[in-house]
């Protein structure tokens, strides 16, 4: 079936930090990956996506790595604000014709000055 | 230009009434998803819609729950009667087409709490 694991929550670091939040993934067919971001009291908003292994999606500073090899599609970003303290979140669509999502259990992130 | 809009943003009643929460998805979008989302079980799809017509519907809950998209530029969920543990924050997406690499654009979510 379709399913992903994301790394637990919740992750705090300081200002100007790298950031990895590890996600893997299982799938049937070609899955099209993302990672959405969800802040306080509001929807999920998409951040980056890739759609075919080896893609690098990338927005805002933040980058993931379509890994076929590894099932995964892991974030990163090389230097945190405070404004980044969210909620994030992977997801993948099957690539069976459906483009319904499966999310993982979503990171808390909480960067301090 | 206008994102999904969902209406209303925070609801709260009383066990047994029903619950009607609103959709306007992102105009020329085909796709339409409602999710559940708590702290328990984190991001649940509830049913999705293509072109109007519900595709899958395995995640609504029982059958209090009932969901309509008269036409392409409005949806509803429906809660009847409605139980505490239907408290949660539900979320409609809309999405250009079901191709699977189309990204889906969330409303900011109505805020159920059933007492």
């Amino acid at each position: 079936g379709n399913s992903v694991t994301q790394m637990e929550g919740p992750v705090t670091l300081s200002e100007e930090a790298f950031l990895t939040i590890n996600c893997t993934y299982t799938a049937t067919g070609y899955p099209s990956l993302f990672w959405y971001v969800q802040y306080p009291g509001e929807g999920l908003q998409l951040l980056l996506k890739a759609t075919k292994a080896d893609d690098k999606g990338s927005n805002k500073g933040f980058e993931a790595t379509y890994r076929k090899e590894t099932t995964s599609f892991h974030l990163e970003k090389g230097s945190v604000q405070v404004s980044d303290s969210a909620v994030y979140f992977c997801a993948l669509t099957s690539g069976t014709g459906a483009n319904n999502l499966f999310f993982g259990t979503g990171t808390r992130l909480t960067v301090i000055p | 230009d206008a994102g999904v809009i969902q209406s209303p943003r925070h609801e709260v009643t009383e066990m047994g009434q029903e619950v009607t929460l609103r959709c306007k998805p992102i105009s020329g979008h085909n796709s339409l998803f409602w999710y559940r989302q708590t702290m328990m079980r984190g991001l649940e799809l509830l049913i999705y819609f293509n072109n109007n017509v519900p595709i899958d519907d395995s995640g609504m809950p029982e059958d209090r729950f009932s969901a309509k998209m008269p036409n392409a530029s409005f949806s509803t969920l429906k809660i009847q009667p409605s139980e505490p543990r239907d408290s949660a924050v539900y979320f409609c997406a809309s999405s250009l087409d079901k191709r699977s690499n189309q990204p889906q654009h969330f409303g900011d979510g109505t805020r159920l709490s059933i007492l």
